[in-house]
Formats: structure tokens, C-alpha cells, sequence
């Protein structure tokens, strides 16, 4: 089946512009993530949606960011005012609900990401 | 918060060699780990994960990591590499069961040599 896709694949943008990501999950996942890949870094976690549960916004490196997903399904990843250090692969996952409260972990699957280059 | 270290940065191997990555995290409490692989060009992967039960866990392409909880170390391991295995791999760890958000290392580059 279809599995989790990322548009656009590659951003280039200048400073100070703003820039959407959208990303469609796995058809029937619950569970949505947006994670930052920098260069020499490891992936970062920006943001968490679960069903209609309020999102963990915690990773979000600054109110610049912002992300919703509508309906349960599509999720769109803002970024305003953009700068250099935003410059990052941009991916999104998605998995299944827990069966089980407090059961195992979820397998998240990963899309392509979006390249976003600020200059 | 809770970390993953991935000791290992660029790791090069000829074919044939056995191959072990590094991964510890720090968080005291039950813990699910996973790796993941990114091979050029592609998107991560999942390699394998740890729930519970037997520390061995055997994944895709004959790929095992081994939970030693007293060592919080969770190690990749293959006995012998070949040239498609040159990837990317990221150790990551799910600490919260409430929150399913997962904690990467900064990931350790394979090369293989043919």
C-alpha cells in the first residue's frame, strides 16, 4: 500500500519568507510526527498529534513553527518568517494507535522529508 | 530528558567483516529501542525493535541488537557486511508510553568497501 508522503520534496526559499510542509500519513494511522534532520545532527522531534488529543508541541524550536492536521489525516508543517538555521530535512511519520494502553510502541514509518534550504 | 549516544560517527568496513554499532541511551526507566536505516537516496527504515522479552532481536538483512539493560546499550550487530549494507543508522529510543515520540542518536554512517 501507499505508504507515508511528504511535499514538496525539495524548498528553497529566501529569508524571511514563509513556508508550508504538508505531509499524508499512512491511510488509517492515528498517529502523526514531524521531525527535523539537520546537517551533523541526529533527528529532532517537533511535534506529535495522536487522534483528536490536544498535540505535544514541545519540540518546536520556536513560535516560528506550527503544524495542524485536519481531519485526522493530512498535517501541514508552518514555518514563519523563515532564517538559515531552519535549513533541515523535514520529516514526517506515522503509525498505528496502541491496542493496548501502556502496550508497545507503535512501528512509526517515514516519508521521503522535505528539504528545506533557507539562503 | 532522556538521550541517545551513537559513539560510532563513520564506520568503514570491507565486506564480509562483522560489524557492531554502538548505542547507549540514558533513562532509567522501561524503555522500547529501535534502529532505523537510511540508505542513499531513500527514506528511513525500519531495522528492528526492542518491546520486551528476549534481549536478541533479530531484524531485516540478518541484522540483530542486543538490550543489555545494566549497561543501558542497545548494539547493532551483523556478522557479516556487504556492500548494499553502506547506510545511515539511527539508534532511537521511546521512553514515555503515553507519548510515542521518539529520541534519535545523531546516527552512525556505514561504508562498505567491496
Amino acid at each position: 500500500g501507499a505508504g507515508v508522503s511528504q511535499s514538496p520534496s525539495n524548498k528553497v526559499t529566501e529569508k524571511g519568507k514563509d513556508v508550508e510542509l504538508r505531509c499524508d500519513p499512512i491511510s488509517g494511522h492515528t498517529a502523526l510526527y514531524w521531525y527535523r534532520q539537520s546537517l551533523g545532527q541526529g533527528l529532532e522531534f517537533l511535534i506529535y498529534f495522536q487522534g483528536n488529543s490536544a498535540p505535544d508541541k514541545s519540540g518546536l524550536p520556536s513560535d516560528r513553527f506550527s503544524a495542524e492536521r485536519t481531519g485526522g489525516s493530512v498535517s501541514t508543517l508552518t514555518i514563519q518568517r523563515t532564517q538559515q538555521e531552519d535549513s533541515a530535512v523535514y520529516l514526517c511519520a506515522s503509525s498505528l494507535t496502541r491496542t493496548l494502553a501502556g502496550g508497545p510502541s507503535d512501528t512509526q514509518y517515514f516519508g521521503p522529508g522535505t528539504r528545506l534550504t533557507v539562503l | 530528558a532522556q538521550s541517545v549516544s551513537q559513539h560510532n560517527h563513520h564506520v568503514i568496513l570491507s565486506e564480509a567483516a562483522s560489524l557492531e554499532l554502538g548505542c547507549n541511551y540514558s533513562y532509567g526507566g522501561t524503555v522500547n529501542l529501535f534502529w532505523y536505516v537510511q540508505y542513499p537516496g531513500q527514506h528511513l527504515q525500519l531495522l528492528l525493535k526492542y518491546f520486551s522479552g528476549d534481549p536478541l532481536v533479530k531484524g531485516i538483512k540478518g541484522f540483530e541488537a542486543e538490550f543489555i539493560k545494566s549497561k543501558f546499550s542497545f548494539n547493532l550487530r551483523k556478522p557479516s557486511v556487504q556492500w548494499s549494507d553502506t547506510a545511515e543508522y539511527f539508534c532511537a529510543v521511546n521512553v514515555n508510553f503515553g507519548n510515542e515520540k521518539l529520541t534519535f542518536g545523531t546516527g552512525t554512517r556505514l561504508t562498505i568497501i567491496p
